[in-house]
């Protein structure tokens, strides 16, 4: 199986400040990652497919990079309703693999 | 927009089956460049991926949960379900289905969630 790291686990942040986020992968899966937001009590939603292509309406704020083994998602500018949990995911090869998340939380 | 509802039983006993089912409106379950697929999501293990089915029957599972999952497609009533025997406490969580889009280029990502059902499993 291919295992996904995130880093950090968490973190803290005020709204307006640039945060990233790192997936790296432990083989090299191209470009076959995606990018989900959690909020508490609902279902993730997707952000980012193909590492960096965003889904339609999402803000262009979030900026998904990375190929092989490592990856990121960039808020250039965190607003309130980005505080939540983020989670990458590969499709390489099954089975699918999710990250352990990243918890984003207000300063 | 599709959208996609889990349902079925929320407490199941250790050793009987959990069977959920995942009704998709606003698009065809049909739909070959979709897969319909199963996640969960429990406090000790995130989120794991169950396992998928293609319109055409052709089903792929993790092998974390060594040949107890099936699932199945019902093209006539745009639903697909899911099979989870000889369950236990380790079962307990959260039960998405998803819409798994295939695009031209071969990626794949859940485009559609459904909104979660809660599974425990307790005797």
């Amino acid at each position: 199986d291919i295992q996904m790291t995130q880093s950090p686990s968490s973190l803290s942040a005020s709204v307006g400040d640039r945060v990233t986020i790192s997936c790296r992968s432990s083989q090299r899966i191209s470009s076959y990652l995606n990018w989900y937001q959690q909020k508490p009590g609902k279902a993730p939603k997707l952000l980012m497919f193909a590492a960096s292509s965003p889904l339609s309406g999402v803000p262009s704020r979030f900026r998904g990079s990375g190929s092989g083994t490592d990856f990121s998602l960039t808020i250039s500018s965190l607003q309130a309703e980005d505080f939540a949990t983020y989670y990458c995911q590969q499709s390489h090869s099954v089975p699918l693999t999710f990250g352990g998340g990243t918890k984003v939380e207000i300063k | 927009q599709v959208q996609l509802q889990e349902s079925g039983p929320g407490l199941l006993k250790p050793s009987q089956t959990l069977s959920l089912t995942c009704t998709v409106s606003g698009g065809s379950i049909r739909s070959d460049d979709n897969y319909w697929s199963w996640i969960r999501q429990s406090a000790g293990k995130g989120l794991e991926w169950i396992g998928r089915i293609h319109p055409s029957g052709s089903a792929t599972y993790n092998p974390s949960l060594k040949n107890r999952v099936s699932t199945s497609v019902d093209t006539s009533n745009n639903q697909f379900s899911l099979r989870v025997s000889s369950v236990t406490a380790a079962d307990t969580g959260v039960y998405y289905c998803a819409r798994e889009r295939i695009t031209v280029a071969g990626h794949e990502f859940f485009q559609n969630w459904g909104q979660g059902t809660l599974v425990i499993v307790s005797a």
